[in-house]
């Protein structure tokens, strides 16, 4: 069964970098069939896909964040990690890691979700 | 970026109901489309991917349609579990799009 779990602190101040860790079980995040994704939810908003990072670690952004997120891996924890730096008010939202299968992209498996608020 | 247009927002239903969303595409997304069912405080869960294959152990009263740019969700017998609201994503050209979501309430 793959299972998808977001950690970080759910408090970060404005201008600071909003960092969070996915930790993923079940599945091996250098398996070539997946990619390995960053979507938020912001309140009364849907869904927005920040990013993702395939099994060879080439990254692929929103163009609308691109100049402040980085997504990276660490393959010996079978982790992959989110960076958002100068973060604001409007950065507060519920971050979901998820996977993506490969050959469509279509995202299969999702995480259950960290509330992060942007607050000093 | 493609834009999705789902309607309608909230749908008020009753259990046995048949329940259908669309989804609009600003460009063709051949048959490039997803569905997800989220319910509160959790992760989406995937239903339909490709327009209308059903994800794995999804139950068969859930089926999609569509292709280019508009596609739809039906529910053909509403039951408790499913009031929930639900979202379509295009999966053609990166940066995915979702829609804005339908909340699928009781009547």
């Amino acid at each position: 069964q793959v299972q998808l779990q977001e950690s970080g602190p759910g408090l970060v101040k404005p201008s600071q970098t909003l960092s969070l860790t996915c930790t993923v079980s079940g599945a091996s995040i250098t398996s070539d069939s997946f990619s390995w994704n960053w979507v938020r939810q912001r309140p009364r908003e849907g869904l927005e896909w920040i990013g993702n990072i395939s099994y060879s670690g080439i990254t692929s952004y929103n163009p609308s964040l691109k100049s402040r997120v980085t997504i990276s891996a660490d393959t010996s924890k079978n982790q992959f990690f989110l960076n958002l730096k100068s973060v604001t008010a409007a950065d507060t939202a519920v971050y979901y890691c998820a996977r993506d299968d490969s050959f469509d992209y279509h995202i299969d498996y999702w995480g259950q979700g960290t509330l992060v608020t942007v607050s000093s | 970026d493609i834009q999705m247009t789902q309607s309608p927002s909230t749908l008020s239903a009753s259990v046995g109901d048949k329940v259908t969303i669309t989804c609009r595409a600003s460009q063709s997304l051949s048959r490039w489309v997803a569905w997800y069912q989220q319910k509160p405080l959790k992760g989406p869960k995937l239903l339909i991917y490709a327009a209308s294959t059903l994800e794995s152990g999804v139950p068969s009263r859930f089926s999609g349609g569509g292709s280019g740019t508009e596609f739809t969700l039906t529910i053909s017998s509403l039951q408790p579990d499913d009031f929930a609201t639900y979202y379509c994503q295009q999966h053609h050209s990166s940066p995915w799009t979702f829609g804005q979501g339908t909340k699928v309430e009781v009547k």
